[in-house]
């Protein structure tokens, strides 16, 4: 089972379209979570990291759930610049590197 | 500050060629790594570096070799390349590696083709 599992997509969405991306973690011991960007044929960026109280970055809100292992990313008012793929990121308690496991992404496309 | 530069961009080998990825970090930052993307695969790790002179083995680092040359470089070399090595292949640093809330920044990652 690979350590992050995220919906397929690809997801089409219009323009000011609400959009939710879902994420599951296999490893319970895992201490810090995040959402990657990665443009087409570009390297992957930091889009924000999720807090376990939820958390909130204009149009981005990202929850956690512990207890299920799940993580969302929800995109509201989507823009045309929004189109990218979403990696679900997660480092795990214990490793003395910050070493991260990515999710295979989601792929977004907003039309206009 | 440049961040995280890679060379080359791209690079067409034939089997069982060799060849080495540079990567260079200018934020100062003490860990450095070399992950693989492959279609439907998601990043995998291949090697990392906690801090100059260390280095260990990812999830993938079967057919690579690195070398934390100082600070700011670290380098991946395929001995003899196979098809199997085809992929985008990106650096990436942090300033502590020591986990938590600590942003990985990535290079524009080499795209290699091995025929």
């Amino acid at each position: 089972r690979k350590e992050v599992e995220q919906d397929p997509g690809p997801f089409n969405v219009p323009e000011g379209a609400t959009v939710a991306f879902n994420c599951t973690y296999s490893n319970s011991a895992s201490q810090s979570f995040f959402w990657y960007r990665q443009d087409c044929r570009k390297e992957p960026k930091l889009l924000m990291s999720v807090y376990s109280s939820g958390n909130e970055d204009g149009r981005f809100t990202a929850q956690l759930n512990r207890a299920s292992q799940y993580i969302s990313l929800l995109i509201r008012d989507s823009k045309l610049s929004d189109s990218a793929t979403y990696l679900c990121v997660v480092n795990q308690r214990g490793s003395t590197l910050g070493r991260l496991y990515f999710g295979r992404g989601t792929q977004l496309t907003v039309w206009p | 500050n440049a961040g995280v530069t890679q060379t080359p961009k791209f690079q067409v080998l034939k089997t069982g060629q060799s060849m080495t990825l540079q990567c260079a970090q200018d934020m100062n930052h003490n860990s450095m790594y070399w992950y693989r993307q492959d279609p439907g695969m998601g990043l995998r790790l291949i090697y990392y570096s906690a801090s100059e002179g260390t280095t260990d083995k990812g999830e993938v680092p079967n057919g690579y070799n690195v070398s934390r040359l100082n600070k700011r470089e670290f380098s991946l070399r395929l001995e003899s390349a196979a098809p199997s090595q085809t992929s985008v292949y990106f650096c990436a640093s942090s300033a502590h590696g020591t986990g938590g809330q600590e942003t990985q920044y990535f290079g524009p990652g080499t795209r290699l083709l091995v025929l």
